[in-house]
């Protein structure tokens, strides 16, 4: 069964640091997502793609953030500089294209910063 | 057992029972609802979906239930196992967006 892929799993950091997250969606999944999950709460939306173009990051911090998706198939999360309160699992998602239901969600990686 | 109220964070079950998780929503426009299980340390596992234009879906034990005149959705898990103890989160996807937006989460519990 197909899965998203998202790497590292793990990853601890200090602030101030650069951080990066890989994500590679189910194959020939158009629409892919970030989402960030502190903790003990559900996971909020922080950008969508649909194939190489950002179609949502009104919730991505942009001063520390940044998202690509260059080839339309795999996806790269940064952060720098890395703060304490981004400490949360970044969780990517697809689905198979804006007209689909169903988002099917990766491992995650679990940030912690120092 | 069931779970009554939104913020209620653990439901606790004999394994066996049927499990009722309830949730809430607020976007009386929102048109499609999901529900996912999360194991610790794991991303959200897909259990079932509805489109606002049922009231009911079924699949292998678990049942989904919309009543959009209170704006209430619940997930039926029928013969409790241990391996359904887990997060459960209810999402909606808002009018005017493609994006999830998740509830608070309810952590199953399975009692020997």
């Amino acid at each position: 069964e197909a899965e998203v892929a998202q790497s590292p799993r793990y990853k601890i950091t200090e602030k101030s640091q650069a951080v990066a997250f890989w994500c590679d969606p189910i194959s020939g999944h158009a629409t892919l997502y970030w989402y960030r999950q502190i903790l003990g709460q559900g996971p909020e939306l922080l950008v969508q793609f649909q194939d190489e173009s950002v179609v949502d990051d009104s919730q991505l911090p942009k001063d520390r953030f940044s998202a690509e998706r260059l080839k339309g198939v795999d996806s790269t999360l940064k952060i720098q500089p890395a703060e304490l309160g981004d400490s949360a699992m970044y969780l990517c998602a697809s689905k198979r294209d804006r007209g689909a239901d169903t988002q099917y969600f990766g491992p995650g990686t679990r940030l912690t910063v120092l | 057992g069931e779970s009554v109220g939104l913020h209620l964070p653990t439901l606790s079950v004999q394994e066996g029972d049927n499990s009722i998780i309830n949730c809430a929503y607020s976007n009386s426009a929102s048109d499609y609802f999901i529900w996912y299980k999360q194991e610790s340390g794991k991303g959200p596992q897909f259990i079932i979906d509805i489109r606002s234009n049922m009231d009911k879906r079924q699949g292998q034990r678990v049942t989904v239930l919309l009543n959009k005149t209170v704006k209430h959705l619940s997930l039926q898990i029928a013969a409790t196992q241990p391996g359904d103890s887990a997060v459960y989160f209810c999402a909606e996807r808002r009018e005017g967006a493609d994006g999830l937006t998740f509830g608070k989460g309810t952590h199953l519990i399975i009692q020997p």
